[in-house]
């Protein structure tokens, strides 16, 4: 059973950048079917898509955080990792990754990431 | 890229049935069969319910489906349940690898 398991500070100051990454386990990342996601969800509001990645490393972002946003993948460690420059407080959310395949279908638990000094 | 437009709520009693609209633009939803509709119950992640090409994943009632016209997809929920009660995203291609979520509905079963 493939399981998403996203990991990284849960505090972050303004102005500062994002880190996280998602672990994958119980499959290879490396698989040519599947394209790797984030997506992140504010408290009380719906998702947006920020981007995917690719095993090769091609990347596909959001254009409205595309100037902030780096999705980069390690298929030597099975995960994959997403950085935010610039933080506000805007970009406080639950931060998901996921496996996309004709839709996400994989998860992980979501990772609650607050934007504060 | 702006959210798909969904309704903030819909409701029904048990036993019924409910639609669930995602508006979009000829640039995303109205171009390509390339919608997904999403599950999620507070606190958790959301799960699929449809994939893109209105296929079900394994162990999803038959009680959801999916179509579309033009720039709207829609989801109905047949003979509605208290465990259907959650919020409902839909989610599109929107060309050159780029997808976008709904705004979100929010299941209520009477």
């Amino acid at each position: 059973q493939l399981q998403l398991q996203e990991s990284g500070p849960g505090l972050v100051k303004p102005s500062e950048t994002l880190s996280l990454t998602c672990i994958v386990s119980g499959g290879s990342i490396s698989s040519s079917t599947y394209y790797w996601g984030w997506i992140r969800q504010p408290p009380g509001e719906g998702l947006e898509w920020i981007g995917n990645v690719y095993y090769t490393g091609s990347t596909y972002y959001n254009p409205s955080l595309k100037s902030r946003v780096t999705i980069s993948v390690d298929t030597s460690k099975d995960q994959f990792s997403l950085k935010l420059t610039s933080v506000t407080a805007a970009d406080t959310a639950v931060y998901y990754c996921a496996r996309r395949e004709e839709g996400y279908y994989y998860w992980g638990q979501g990772t609650l990431v607050t934007v504060s000094s | 890229q702006s959210a798909l437009t969904q309704p903030a709520s819909v409701s029904g009693s048990p036993g019924q049935s409910i639609t669930i609209s995602c508006t979009g633009t000829s640039s995303d939803v109205g171009s390509y069969n390339l919608v997904s509709w999403y599950q999620q119950h507070p606190g958790k992640a959301p799960k699929l319910m449809i994939y893109e090409g209105s296929k079900r994943p394994s162990g999803v009632s038959n009680r959801f489906s999916d179509s579309k016209s033009g720039n709207t997809a829609s989801l109905t929920i047949s003979g509605l349940q208290a465990e259907d009660e959650a919020d409902y995203y839909c989610c599109s291609y929107a060309g050159n690898n780029i997808y976008v979520f709904g705004t979100g509905t929010k299941v209520t079963v009477l």
